[in-house]
């Protein structure tokens, strides 16, 4: 296991409500990075965090937010939720935002309905 | 155009066989390349770098050739276990980021 959790596992909401999803990072490492993953697509990178700001950011709206707090834990909050916005959301972290290697959680699945 | 093409497949093969993955990727400034493999709804895992040089890993080798923006990845002598996705990664030049691929499913057979 890689040591990245992720809390819920699964989350059911309706559209035009907000979702928090969490992400506990591997011990040590200081930077978490988002991504989405539609159903038979390759994950999409979100946003990634670096020592509690915001590091880079793919082509997502701006009613996806995050948030990384000093232990280095981080949150994704997507507002007015939208039935595409239904995929596996994927946390990883790494011990420096130039580190290669991203480490996995095993993800939250959202289902908008 | 996506960052990272792949063919999606999906490839079967018999036990033992040798199959081979191939993937583009759109940026040629990119530096570092990956093979990531995802269980049926897991999380993405990875498999190995892949360097300019080749490299080997058992019964995986990975290949980039920059000129072609091509990355390969070949597994020889498969078994069951090796059924999965594989999902071809380049990593962004200017966040830190990874671009996937939208993966090979690979069945190996009995």
């Amino acid at each position: 296991e890689t040591g990245v959790t992720q809390s819920p596992t699964h989350l059911i909401k309706t559209r035009g409500q907000q979702v928090t999803l969490r992400c506990s990072s591997q011990s040590g490492h200081n930077t978490v990075s988002w991504y989405q993953q539609a159903l038979g697509q390759g994950p999409q990178f979100i946003f990634q965090y670096y020592r509690e700001e915001e590091n880079g950011r793919g082509n997502f709206p701006p009613r996806f937010s995050g948030l990384q707090f000093p232990n280095y834990s981080s949150e994704l909050n997507v507002n007015a939720l939208e039935l595409d916005d239904s995929a596996l959301y994927l946390c990883a972290s790494s011990l420096e935002a130039v580190q290669e290697t991203q480490y996995f959680g095993p993800g939250t699945r959202l289902l908008v309905l | 155009r996506k960052e990272v093409e792949q063919d999606p497949g999906p490839f079967n093969v018999p036990e033992g066989a040798t199959v081979a993955f191939n993937c583009t990727y759109s940026n040629s400034a990119s530096q570092s390349f990956f093979w990531y493999r995802q269980d049926c709804r897991k999380e993405p895992k990875l498999l190995m770098s892949v360097y300019s040089s080749g490299n080997e890993d058992g019964r995986f080798t990975a290949q980039l050739n920059r000129a072609s923006q091509y990355i390969s990845l070949l597994i020889r002598d498969s078994k069951l276990s090796d059924s999965a996705t594989y999902l071809c990664v380049v990593k962004g030049t200017e966040a830190n980021n990874l671009f996937f691929g939208t993966g090979t499913r690979l069945t190996v057979i009995p």
